[in-house]
């Protein structure tokens, strides 16, 4: 199953709500994640089964969708936010994730 | 709370066996609902699952590298280890060891990750 994430490449500034995309090949119900990563580190997971947000992530992280389009929003971007985040498909293997966007500082 | 650690060559030959291992501290690598994977990253890009596996010794591979990879448990040790044979210089790349506590194919524990260049 392909993720398709879009956009690529976001420039937002402090206070922006950000949304980014995830399509998937072929329906895949709920079963998506979305993690964070920032340079030099691993993933962190925010989001599982679509929209249910990890123990410890801020509220201002939401996920949305089913089937084949999936959205993460970050409702009030913080200095901290600007990272790269990659959706995720956990409905069959091989496991697949998104080719990433990118959320720099304008 | 779970803790990751890879540990191996940061440096292998052309041809030859990749060979890692992730410690789990924290927690048992034998819990009945947890599974534990290979993720790997190469430089500047995206991400790639390589394998998962259940501690009972169930694997799952994915098919692009499936003739080549062996996933493996030492409970005994509370490790798991990643073997990938007959390496190129496309096989550099940042490798991660990962825990999933939920049984549900998200990986909710990372190890910081280890550089594993493949060069003569």
């Amino acid at each position: 199953i392909q993720l398709t994430q879009s956009p690529s490449f976001l420039s937002a500034s402090v206070g922006d709500r950000v949304t980014i995309t995830c399509r998937a090949s072929q329906g895949i119900s709920s079963y998506l994640a979305w993690y964070q990563q920032k340079p030099g580190k691993a993933p962190k997971v925010l989001i599982y089964a679509a929209s249910i947000l990890q123990s410890g992530v801020p509220s201002r992280f939401s996920g949305s969708g089913s089937g084949t389009e999936f959205t993460l929003t970050i409702s009030s971007l913080q200095p901290e936010d600007f990272a790269s985040y990659f959706c995720q498909q956990l409905s069959s293997s091989p496991l697949t994730f998104g080719g990433g966007t990118k959320v720099e500082i304008k | 709370q779970l803790q990751l650690q890879e540990s191996g060559p940061g440096l292998v030959k052309p041809s030859e066996t990749l060979s890692l291992t992730c410690t789990v501290s924290g927690g048992s690598i034998s819990s009945s609902t947890y599974y534990w994977g290979w993720i790997r990253q190469p430089p500047g890009t995206g991400l790639e699952w390589i394998g998962s596996m259940y501690y009972s010794g169930s694997t799952f591979y994915n098919p692009s590298l499936k003739s080549r990879v062996t996933i493996s448990v030492d409970t005994s040790k509370n490790q798991f280890s990643l073997k990938l044979s007959s390496v190129t210089a496309a096989d550099t790349a940042v490798y991660y060891c990962a825990g999933d506590t939920s049984g549900t194919w998200y990986y909710d524990y990372w190890g910081q990750g280890t550089l594993v260049t493949v060069s003569s």
